[in-house]
């Protein structure tokens, strides 16, 4: 089937406004990753999904930021209030297994081609 | 906190030359992974290795683990303008998520 998919590719709009990142995973992946990467920069760890459930909401860098899953599948990011310091290439994975449920560590992650997001 | 760290940040080299990148970690981990990234856009998973190997080779990869130092190299042979890219480790460090290096910018000149 097909791989990760991201909605929108591009993603322009002004400080303040709110803004909705989708996620569409590789089916039967039960874990699903949300990452932010910065101009030239690597990967900052956002937030995970097992199932519909978020475990580890540690990385959401303020309460501007919220993510939710649906159905095991769907998951979208929302920015409220965005600012321009939330610039960046917001970046979904999914994974057959979630953390905790194999042996010897996480297993590989399939990645969407991100959502560029600039906030003018 | 980055865990990973990679050395060099950049790295250009002529076609067929080989490609020597390496990965710094700072906790005890489970597995260690590379992934390629073109564009600045989606990652694309290269190799896994695990804990408890201290070699793994795919196709032209060659990779190296030493967890007593808490490093690991990629080495691409033979290396093609097709391979220009940034490369980022990741390691899981027992927890619930990967954590990924500052990456290496690889150049290929033709």
């Amino acid at each position: 089937g097909a791989g990760v998919s991201q909605s929108p590719s591009n993603k322009v709009t002004e400080k303040g406004k709110d803004v909705e990142l989708r996620c569409d995973p590789i089916s039967g992946h039960t874990a699903l990753y949300w990452y932010r990467q910065s101009l030239g920069q690597g990967l900052e760890f956002l937030i995970y999904f097992q199932g519909n459930s978020a475990p580890d909401k540690s990385g959401l860098p303020s309460d501007r930021f919220s993510a939710e899953r649906t159905g095991g599948s769907v998951s979208t990011l929302t920015i409220q209030r965005t600012q321009q310091e939330d610039s960046a290439v917001y970046l979904c994975a999914s994974s057959l297994e979630g953390p905790f449920l194999v042996a010897g560590g996480l297993t590989e992650q399939f990645f969407g081609p991100g959502t560029r997001l600039t906030v003018l | 906190s980055q865990q990973g760290e990679e050395d060099p940040q950049a790295l250009s080299i002529q076609e067929g030359e080989n490609a020597t990148m390496n990965c710094s970690y700072k906790t005890s981990i489970n597995n260690l992974q590379w992934y390629r990234q073109n564009s600045g856009r989606g990652l694309v998973h290269l190799i896994l290795i695990r804990s408890n190997e201290r070699e793994k080779h795919s196709g032209r990869l060659r990779v190296t683990l030493d967890t007593s130092k808490k490093s690991s190299s990629l080495l691409i042979t033979a290396s093609r303008a097709a391979d220009t890219a940034s490369y980022f480790c990741a390691t899981d460090a027992g927890a619930d998520k990967l954590i990924f290096g500052t990456g290496t910018r690889l150049q290929v000149f033709p």
